[in-house]
């Protein structure tokens, strides 16, 4: 079975700079993809970034960023120049490939202040 | 420009009481999937389809049925509804390798039952 992992409940960020976001994941699987959503308090899910396990090369999006380490099941998440429309909870996600069935982990709350 | 649907947003229910939650997509995707979000917690998935005529369950399906008749149509039912079924439920599609593997979530359905 795949478990994700957000050891993280909550954390804080002052505008402008930069916060990382942990998630660790357990599978057997070899070929998968792993997710970063956002969730603001309207509930809506947003995509925030994407990796394909067989990339070694992590995926950037504007401010966004990852830092995947296939070996240790790591995918944490880089957000630079944090603004104040960051704040929401965010999501680390795992499918398995071929599969379209996500594996989410329990969330990390994001505060930027002013 | 729709993506997914999700009807109705909001809904009390009465404990023993049956429902259906609606979802539509117009993007043409072969996979459909349901999931509840409960306080604290990420998604979980309820069921998937692969295609119309094909359904399977999730990590919790007990308490909820679903078809899938037409290519853009997922329903939820609740045939006799508990207060442990009160969480936030999403829709969500995808076109699988077609679309990067993302998925695409509807707003979600806020569900009460008293």
């Amino acid at each position: 079975a795949q478990t994700v992992t957000q050891s993280q409940p909550e954390m804080s960020v002052q505008e402008a700079e930069t916060v990382t976001l942990s998630c660790t994941y357990d599978t057997s699987e070899n070929n998968y993809y792993l997710f970063w959503y956002k969730q603001p308090p309207s509930r809506q899910m947003i995509l925030v970034i994407r990796q394909e396990a067989y990339k070694q090369q992590n995926a950037t999006e504007n401010r966004f960023s990852v830092n995947f380490q296939k070996a240790a099941k790591s995918f944490s998440l880089k957000i630079s120049d944090s603004q104040l429309g960051d704040t929401a909870m965010y999501f680390c996600a795992f499918m398995k490939q071929n599969f379209n069935k996500f594996y989410f982990g329990s969330g990390t709350k994001l505060n930027v202040k002013p | 420009n729709a993506g997914v649907t999700q009807t109705p947003k909001f809904q009390v229910l009465k404990t023993g009481q049956s429902m259906t939650l609606q979802c539509a997509q117009d993007m043409n995707h072969e996979y459909m999937s349901w999931y509840r979000q409960d306080p604290g917690m990420g998604l979980r998935l309820i069921h998937y389809s692969v295609g119309a005529g094909i359904t399977d369950q999730g990590e919790v399906p007990n308490g909820y049925n679903v078809s899938r008749s037409t290519t853009e149509d997922f329903p939820l039912r609740l045939l006799s509804a508990a207060p442990s079924q009160t969480s936030v439920y999403f829709c969500a599609s995808s076109a699988g390798t077609a679309s990067g593997n993302t998925i695409y979530f509807g707003e979600g359905s806020w569900l009460t039952v008293v």
